[in-house]
């Protein structure tokens, strides 16, 4: 069973900030990162699929990186605004088999 | 609508009842998995199914069952309810185990053990 860990568990931050949440996952047999966005009363949405070293993908203000050799991803979001609140979930599949997810990060964007 | 249906909704029981969701995946997705989410907890994964074949099983208790139907719908028997097995149950449902693209997530059955 992988061990995959968000951090922090929770971020409030305000209108217009810029924010940045981490993914740590076990480097070996590595096989894909996914990032979900979840927003209450409604199910996991997905946002990026990554799987090689460097990879860097980006959807409006929203971005992320990953590094499988050390075993991280970063989701960035620039400006901040109250819609981008949500829980980001990180799940990696290693060797081809079924996701694993982290806790989330549930981020809270005030007016 | 993601495409993944799963009924019903909402569910609210008494303890020591047995329940079953179910779940129909996207069209053309041949595998199926459930999670649970209690209060505070991350999505804990419960078990998977392949093309009607059990596949992998994480951290699903004896008392609940599951299994996939020739049509790929699953259903989720939970049985002899305990107040803690109020949770949020999800279903997901992708073409391949393991598929880069990854799931795609039902809206959940809520739940709740009285």
């Amino acid at each position: 069973i992988l061990n995959v860990e968000q951090s922090p568990q929770s971020l409030h931050v305000q209108e217009g900030d810029s924010t940045n949440f981490t993914c740590s996952f076990p480097s070996s047999n590595f096989y894909a990162l996914h990032w979900y966005r979840w927003e209450t009363a409604k199910s996991p949405e997905a946002l990026f699929v990554m799987t090689l070293n460097g990879d860097e993908k980006k959807k409006g203000r929203i971005s992320a990186t990953l590094n499988t050799k050390e075993g991280y991803s970063y989701l960035y979001i620039k400006g901040s605004q109250p819609e981008d609140s949500a829980t980001y979930l990180c799940a990696v599949n290693n060797a081809g088999n079924m996701l694993t997810f982290g806790g989330g990060t549930r981020l809270m964007v005030k007016p | 609508d993601s495409g993944v249906t799963q009924t019903p909704k909402h569910l609210i029981t008494a303890t020591g009842q047995r329940v079953t969701l179910r779940c129909s995946p996207r069209s053309g997705d041949l595998s199926v998995y459930w999670y649970q989410q209690s209060l505070d907890q991350g999505l804990q994964f419960l078990i998977q199914y392949y093309n009607g074949e059990e596949r992998a099983k994480g951290n699903i208790l004896e008392r609940f069952s599951a299994q996939q139907f020739p049509d790929l719908h699953s259903e989720l028997n939970l049985s002899s309810l305990e107040l803690g097995d109020s949770a949020l149950y999800f279903c997901a449902s992708s073409v391949l185990p393991g598929v880069v693209d990854g799931y795609t997530f039902g809206s959940g059955t809520r739940l709740t053990v009285v």
